[in-house]
Parts: C-alpha cells; sequence; structure tokens
C-alpha cells in the first residue's frame, strides 16, 4: 500500500465551481501535511499547510484534515482557469532518530473549463 | 533568497555513463531529499537525508548512490546512466518545528538518457 493514496485525476470543474481534492494517508504517526501545486514543467510550490484537525483557510484554499480517518483535503473556491495544474498531497514524518520525512501522492490533475 | 539550487537544469548522457547531480540549500534545514518525477507517477522518492550523516533509501533507490556532503549539500550519483532513468530530478528540503513546518524545492534537473 502507498504511504500517501490521491486520485489521479483529471478533476474538471467550471469556472468558479468549488474544486475539492483528496488525499488519505498510511501511517497514523505522520505529523504535517501539505498541498503543493504543480505547473507543467515547473517545480512544486507549497500552497497550503495544516497540522491540526479541523479546517484551514488562506484565501481562495480550504485545507481540512481528519487525523483519526486518515485523510487530508484541499478545496478551492471560485475556481479560476489558472488554478489548472497538477496538486500534490503530501505528509512529514518526524523520525525517532531525528530529521524528518517527506512522501508525495501521485497527485491530482485539475482541469478549470471555462 | 537562494532557499534549494540544484545543478545541471538539463543533461543528456549517453547510457554508460556517470553522472553528479549537486544541491545546495541556505535554509539550515537537517533534511533532504532527491526525487524523481515521471508522467503519471507523481514524485517518486529516491534517497533521503534526514539528518548531516545519515542517508537512506526511499521508494526507488536502484542505480543511484547519495552523498550528504554536509548540511548544506546532497548529491545524487548515476553511475552507469539507462535510459530508465531519463526523468525530472528534484532536490528539496525541509525542517520540522512543530506547527512551523518548511519544505522547499529545487528548480529541477531534466536528464535524458540515450
Amino acid at each position: 500500500q502507498k504511504e500517501v493514496e490521491q486520485n489521479s485525476g483529471p478533476l474538471s470543474v467550471p469556472e468558479g465551481a468549488i474544486a475539492s481534492l483528496n488525499c488519505t494517508y498510511s501511517d497514523r504517526g505522520s505529523q504535517s501535511f501539505f498541498w503543493y501545486r504543480q505547473y507543467s514543467g515547473k517545480s512544486p510550490e507549497l500552497i497550503m499547510s495544516i497540522y491540526s484537525n479541523g479546517d484551514k483557510e488562506d484565501g481562495r484554499f480550504t485545507a481540512q484534515l481528519n487525523k483519526a480517518s486518515q485523510y487530508v483535503s484541499l478545496l478551492i473556491r471560485d475556481s479560476q482557469p489558472s488554478d489548472s495544474a497538477t496538486y500534490l498531497c503530501a505528509v512529514i514524518d518526524i523520525l525517532t532518530g531525528g530529521g524528518n520525512k517527506l512522501t508525495f501522492g501521485t497527485g491530482t490533475q485539475l482541469k478549470v473549463e471555462l | 533568497n537562494a532557499g534549494v539550487t540544484q545543478t545541471p537544469k538539463f543533461q543528456v548522457l549517453k547510457t554508460g555513463q556517470s553522472m553528479t547531480l549537486q544541491c545546495a540549500q541556505d535554509m539550515n534545514h537537517n533534511s533532504m531529499y532527491w526525487y524523481r518525477q515521471d508522467p503519471g507517477m507523481g514524485l517518486r522518492l529516491i534517497y533521503y537525508s534526514a539528518s548531516e550523516g545519515t542517508t537512506d533509501k526511499g521508494e526507488v533507490p536502484n542505480g543511484y548512490n547519495v552523498s550528504r556532503l554536509n548540511k548544506r549539500e546532497f548529491s545524487l550519483r548515476l553511475e552507469s546512466a539507462a535510459p530508465s532513468q531519463t526523468s525530472v530530478y528534484f532536490c528539496a528540503s525541509s525542517e520540522y518545528w512543530g506547527s512551523n513546518t518548511e519544505a522547499f524545492f529545487g528548480q529541477g534537473t531534466r536528464l535524458t538518457v540515450v
């Protein structure tokens, strides 16, 4: 079982709609969770991080974390064509020997249609 | 404001040639990573270094070696390149400070093995 799972998509939504991206993870001890956006040919860029159960909002983006269900989601309100990209879910684990380990899902491709 | 710097940006190798990808970060992060990204496969972890002086295999380590030269630098070596290693390679670094976890990427190296 892969440590971080995402639906590869593509997920298509009309402009102005809410896009909902989902991610599950296998390690109950995972500490922190990230959403990255990656445009074609570019490196991933961090858009949201979340550490506690519940919702975290930043502009049009809301990250949701449910540690009991091992589930992380990203909502994008008022989706714009510029939001069309691949969204990567990532989990960071704190290692007993020190340092941390960052693991990614395969990403979900989002297409926002005019 | 360099963040994570990796070189080179592009490289073409012949099968059997060797090369080293260089990565340096100036954020005083303890953990560093090398990923490869292939179409539809997301970011797959090759090797990581949780802290200076340690390295560990990730999901796809075969055909690669790494060196954590110091806290800033983490290199990836291909001893005998194969066409299957044609990919985009990303270096990243991270640090966990409780609620202030962060992780950043380099710009990527596009490697073609012919």
